[in-house]
């Protein structure tokens, strides 16, 4: 069964600086990736997802993500982060066969200090 | 375009009690996924309906059940409620033939006393 790991419980950066979550998979064949961000109380948004091809996806609110086969990861990264980015952070991935529910990470609970 | 709605947004129950759970679609989709999210965790996957029948299924109890109508609305309900079953309750709307990519409603916060 597929399974997905962010080592980071809690990650805190400065306003501007640049940012990467991490994320690792375990997953037989080529996975369907997704990240996810969410605010206090509130749903999932999707940020980015991989499918196939190019393995550096670009997603909404200026976050970017790349695929690394050989390391098993899907790493989020985003060069300058506003305060607004404050949130929980979800790595998914999704079975290519069969039911194809998500199965999710832990998560990453990003703090912005000003 | 309309996004995935769920109702109600906040639920108190007590031990025992059952609880219906209801989410419309995004427009257009056909699938609809369900998700437990406990306080500080990942969402779990409960199950997922697709042309009203099951398509799969969590490690959830069977008191844990569902519906998809034809218009893809679905209600999830909880029977026996226990205290652990407090979470953040979420709907997800898919449509089969476009990667899978699924949409999350707002959720909806169940406290079980």
């Amino acid at each position: 069964a597929q399974s997905v790991t962010q080592p980071d419980i809690h990650i805190t950066v400065s306003e501007g600086a640049s940012l990467e979550l991490r994320c690792n998979y375990s997953y037989g064949a080529t996975p369907y990736l997704f990240w996810y961000v969410q605010s206090p109380g509130q749903g999932l948004q999707l940020l980015l997802k991989y499918f196939s091809g190019d393995t550096l996806v670009q997603g909404i609110k200026g976050f970017e993500a790349e695929f690394k086969r050989s390391q098993s990861s899907f790493n989020l990264r985003k060069p300058s982060v506003h305060w607004s980015d404050a949130a929980e952070y979800f790595c998914a991935v999704v079975s290519d066969t069969g039911r194809r529910a998500l199965t999710f990470g832990s998560g990453t609970r990003l703090q912005v200090q000003p | 375009e309309t996004g995935v709605t769920q109702s109600p947004t906040h639920l108190i129950k007590t031990r025992g009690q059952q609880v219906t759970l209801r989410c419309s679609s995004q427009s257009g989709h056909n699938t609809v996924s369900w998700y437990q999210q406990a306080l500080g965790q990942g969402p779990q996957f409960i199950f997922q309906y697709y042309r009203e029948e099951e398509n799969g299924r969590g490690n959830f109890p069977p008191r844990f059940s569902g519906l998809q109508f034809p218009n893809y609305s679905s209600e999830l309900n909880v029977n026996a409620l226990e205290l652990d079953d407090s979470a953040l309750y979420l709907c997800a709307s898919s449509l089969v033939g476009a990667a899978d990519t699924q949409y999350f409603g707002p959720g909806t916060r169940l406290t079980v006393l």
